[in-house]
């Protein structure tokens, strides 16, 4: 399988300021990777899927002004949280996916990254 | 719409008991269903995959049925131990690269 780390793994910031989080996946080179959105004791929410050298595709409801995606290499994404405020404090989530071909491609989660707006 | 739940949403049983985790879909076109097993503060790890073709999957203690027709999955844990506490996460994939979350039962076993 694939190993993918974030950074930070945990952030706490202030009100107003801008937060990074990268996704790396260390061994794969990754064409597309994922940017989940987790509340506490809540469901994995699909936010938006980053793709390399083109912009991000946004779900319904996500404001793509206020969470900016780069995914510049194939081994790199970001996700910057702009203007934060209280209600962003969540926990963030990258995945990508591993193409073993057919239905058993499978997609390979970081460890997350939790954010707290004061 | 595309919905994903999960019962029970939390479950606390003693070590050694044989456990079901239920899984349901509302739209049975599914391409695949994939089991995760997330422990607090962490990311996800996948268990168990099963492809619309397949009606289970078996890996150790773990086993995960599948009836498409009835929408329906569960994970069979078998003898729990305390390590085996966790949120357990159901996922389903259409015929895209998209993943659909169930709600997720978290589970506790106690010594």
């Amino acid at each position: 399988g694939a190993v993918v780390s974030q950074h930070p793994s945990w952030v706490i910031c202030k009100s107003g300021t801008s937060v990074k989080i990268e996704c790396r996946s260390l061994d794969f080179q990754a064409t597309t990777m994922f940017w989940y959105r987790q509340f506490p004791k809540q469901s994995l929410m699909l936010m938006a899927t980053s793709n390399e050298g083109s912009k991000a595709t946004y779900e319904q409801g996500v404001e793509k002004d206020k969470f900016l995606i780069n995914h510049a290499s194939l081994t790199l994404s970001t996700l910057t949280v702009t203007s934060a405020h209280p209600e962003d404090s969540s926990f963030y989530i990258c995945a990508l996916w591993i193409f073993a071909g057919g239905s058993t491609d499978t997609q390979y989660f970081g460890p997350g990254t939790r954010l707290t707006v004061l | 719409k595309q919905e994903v739940t999960q019962i029970p949403a939390a479950l606390s049983v003693p070590e050694g008991e044989n456990l079901v985790l239920n899984c349901s879909f509302t739209d049975s076109a599914i391409y695949n269903l994939q089991w995760f097993r997330q422990d607090p503060g962490k990311g996800l790890t996948s268990l168990l995959l099963i492809q619309s073709s397949q009606r289970e999957q078996t890996s150790g203690r773990l086993n995960a049925s599948l009836d498409k027709s009835s929408g329906r999955s569960t994970l069979y844990i078998a003898a729990s131990q305390p390590g085996d506490s966790a949120t357990y996460l159901c996922a389903v994939r259409y015929n895209t690269d998209k993943l659909i979350f169930g709600t997720g039962t978290r589970l506790q076993v106690f010594p």
